[in-house]
């Protein structure tokens, strides 16, 4: 089966421009989370999908981070306006849902903040 | 609330040495366990899991059995090769939420 797709790889934008990240999840995985990972550090959690509605995004700053995942299949992240601390690692993971099934990741995209 | 708590390292051996990364885990309900591995430039790889008490996840070499009264979830591999080296993540699932530990980087030298 295909895996999590994420573009792009790479991105490099100076603070207060925005920035947004595609995810194609595992076809048939209803659930779909986007992590943050810095440098050394495992994944902190900004955001879970269950199909097209959020079930946690207790974790996003909000007031420059959205994310939105349209007809339950894609999801984009988007960030406005950038800040030197949001560099970082930003993971796309998708799961089948229930307490057994493993997360499965994309490759990520690695964003600078310059 | 949950939480994953993995040792610290960076975590330095020889080929064919013996490989024990410990994880201790809290959590209010029945979670399934998980050991992740995450390669240079690359997505975490899920390497094993269990589900319950007592299981043991096994892949590629690699052990880890469900301590409920330890509460505990170490990751072992007999022989360590250099195709090993990469970062371990511990990671608990409860109610479809996940909770990952901080990452063991480990390194095999020839």
């Amino acid at each position: 089966e295909a895996g999590v797709a994420q573009s792009p790889r790479y991105k490099i934008i100076e603070k207060r421009q925005s920035v947004a990240f595609w995810c194609n999840p595992i076809s048939g995985h209803a659930t779909l989370y986007w992590y943050q990972q810095i440098l050394g550090q495992g994944p902190k959690l900004l955001i879970q999908f269950q199909n097209n509605g959020v079930v946690d995004d207790s974790q996003l700053p909000k007031d420059r981070f959205s994310a939105e995942r349209l007809k339950g299949v894609d999801s984009t992240l988007k960030i406005q306006p950038a800040k030197l601390e949001d560099s970082a690692v930003y993971l796309c993971a998708s799961s089948l849902g229930g307490d057994s099934s493993p997360l499965h990741f994309g490759n990520g995209t690695r964003l600078t903040v310059t | 609330g949950d939480s994953v708590t993995q040792m610290e390292g960076p975590v330095t051996l020889s080929e064919e040495a013996f490989l024990t990364i410990n994880c201790t885990y809290t959590a209010t309900g029945y979670p399934s366990l998980f050991w992740y591995v995450q390669y240079p430039g690359e997505g975490l790889q899920l390497l094993l899991k269990a589900t319950k008490a007592d299981d043991k996840g096994s892949n590629k070499g690699f052990e880890a059995t469900y301590r409920k009264e330890t509460t505990s979830f170490h990751l072992e591999k007999g022989s360590v090769q250099v195709s090993d080296s990469a970062v371990y993540f511990c990671a608990l699932s409860d109610r479809d939420q996940f909770y990952f530990g901080t990452g063991t980087s480990l390194t095999v030298i020839p």
